[in-house]
């Protein structure tokens, strides 16, 4: 069953406000990816977290690896509409035997 | 000069028909994948192919067959198609075989099976 959850489902910010997506694992991960989806369009890759604890920043993105290796989080800080998509996480579970995990993803709309 | 390319784009078709969904990978990498995303946007990812070889196989129904004539092409056979298999199926590659390794997807082919 699903063992990367990722929330919230959805979600509605005013375009300036901040934005965040949390990823939870029961198990714990061997490392987390991220994954941008604009609407109609593929995953495209953003970044890979390994060490516990690690936080790496891209401009208005701050990504951040748990203590624990269990959890993650994206921030999107002051958001734009450029900003529009489906936000994945996506983790090794176990032995790696079954390749990534991905969340069910949180779908950002922002409100001009 | 795309790194990932899927045909067809978009692909309707009748319950019981057979169908081909192509994948070919200009970037030299190792393994190729295949996903499905229903439209609810969940992604599974459903098969794996390194060096020829398949190296998972989710719960996937045997009327799915991947096939892969070489490295940089992986396509997707379908079966008596069911109603249940619309979806988006993305094609995807990485560099190794390492489930550390980033993906690179394909645009995507939207199935709709009538």
């Amino acid at each position: 069953g699903q063992q990367v959850m990722q929330i919230p489902q959805y979600q509605h910010v005013q375009e300036g406000e901040d934005f965040t997506t949390y990823c939870n694992s029961s198990t714990t991960l061997s490392n987390i990816q991220w994954y941008k989806q604009r609407p109609g369009g593929h995953p495209v890759f953003l970044i890979q977290l390994v060490k516990s604890g690690e936080v790496k920043k891209q401009k208005r993105l701050t990504f951040q690896f748990g203590e624990a290796k269990k959890n993650s989080s994206l921030h999107i800080t002051a958001t734009q509409t450029t900003d529009v998509g489906t936000y994945f996480c996506a983790g090794i579970v176990g032995g790696g035997a079954d390749g990534l995990t991905f969340g069910k993803g949180t779908h950002l709309i922002i409100q001009p | 000069d795309t790194a990932v390319s899927q045909t067809p784009k978009y692909l309707v078709t009748q319950m019981g028909n057979d169908k081909s969904i192509k994948c070919e990978q200009n970037l030299g990498h190792d393994t190729m994948y295949w996903y499905k995303q229903d439209s609810k946007k969940f992604l599974k990812i459903m098969f794996s192919y390194n060096n020829k070889e398949l190296i998972i196989n989710e719960t996937v129904p045997n009327r799915f067959s991947p096939k892969s004539p070489d490295k940089a092409h992986l396509n997707l056979h379908i079966n008596s198609l069911e109603l249940g298999d619309s979806a988006v199926y993305f094609c995807a590659s990485s560099q190794v075989n390492l489930p550390l390794d980033t993906q690179y997807f394909g645009p995507g082919t939207r199935l709709t099976v009538l």
